[in-house]
């Protein structure tokens, strides 16, 4: 079944630990998206890509990372965790051609 | 700045009972418009979407939305609110130049369907 997973869905870690958090969709599509949201607010971007190879930051500063090497996987990274990274993780995909996004559940990440 | 805003954190309305939830936007141009659903635990959901056409706009579970040029607003709706229905609801837009890529989301509406 086409689908976005991300994993974990709960981590919680110290500060300075290195993290990845895993986004794959088996829908064939090439954009992709990372989104941070907090409770009650708005999301936010902090980074795209339109395919392999390709990535982007987003409107919203992100000390994290990404990378897109095969088109069904987009990992972000965050080299040093800090208490201020903490928040969930929303990645998303879409056609090239398409404005309407499919979301992964989200990964809530708490920094102590 | 573009923004878009959804004026009410929560929406209480008793099952069998219309619901209307409320979205307006400050975006040059003529954007894309559209509604997500959050569930707990899930991610994003896509509800239905504006692009040309009908001002209303009918999507997914029974829900339509308004499209108001002039008010530069775009407001979900439903005849007949079911308990169900109860879930966080973003209103979004895209700048229609952009590719998806400058999507604004909305801080989400709380609804809750009252049995």
């Amino acid at each position: 079944e086409a689908d976005i997973y991300q994993t974990p869905r709960y981590l919680v870690i110290g500060t300075g630990k290195k993290i990845t958090l895993e986004c794959s969709q088996t829908m064939g599509h090439d954009k992709m998206y990372w989104y941070q949201q907090d409770p009650g607010m708005e999301l936010h971007l902090i980074h795209y890509s339109y395919g392999v190879n390709s990535t982007e930051k987003g409107d919203l500063s992100s000390e994290s990372t990404v990378s897109r090497i095969r088109t069904e996987h987009f990992p972000l990274t965050l080299e040093s965790a800090r208490p201020s990274h903490t928040s969930q993780y929303l990645c998303a995909s879409s056609e090239y051609a398409g404005f309407i996004q499919f979301f992964g559940p989200g990964t809530r990440l708490t920094v102590l | 700045a573009q923004s878009v805003a959804q004026p009410e954190d929560q929406v209480n309305v008793a099952e069998g009972n219309p619901l209307t939830v409320k979205c307006t936007y400050s975006v040059s141009g003529n954007p894309y418009l559209f509604w997500y659903v959050q569930y707990p635990n899930r991610g994003l959901q896509f509800l239905l979407k504006y692009i040309t056409g009908d001002n209303l706009v009918k999507g997914s579970y029974g829900f339509e939305a308004e499209f108001n040029k002039s008010q530069t607003s775009f407001h979900l709706k439903k005849p007949s609110a079911l308990v169900s229905d109860s879930a966080l609801y973003f209103c979004a837009v895209s700048p229609s130049h952009t590719g998806g890529f400058k999507t604004i989301f909305g801080a989400g509406t709380r609804l809750f369907v009252k049995a």
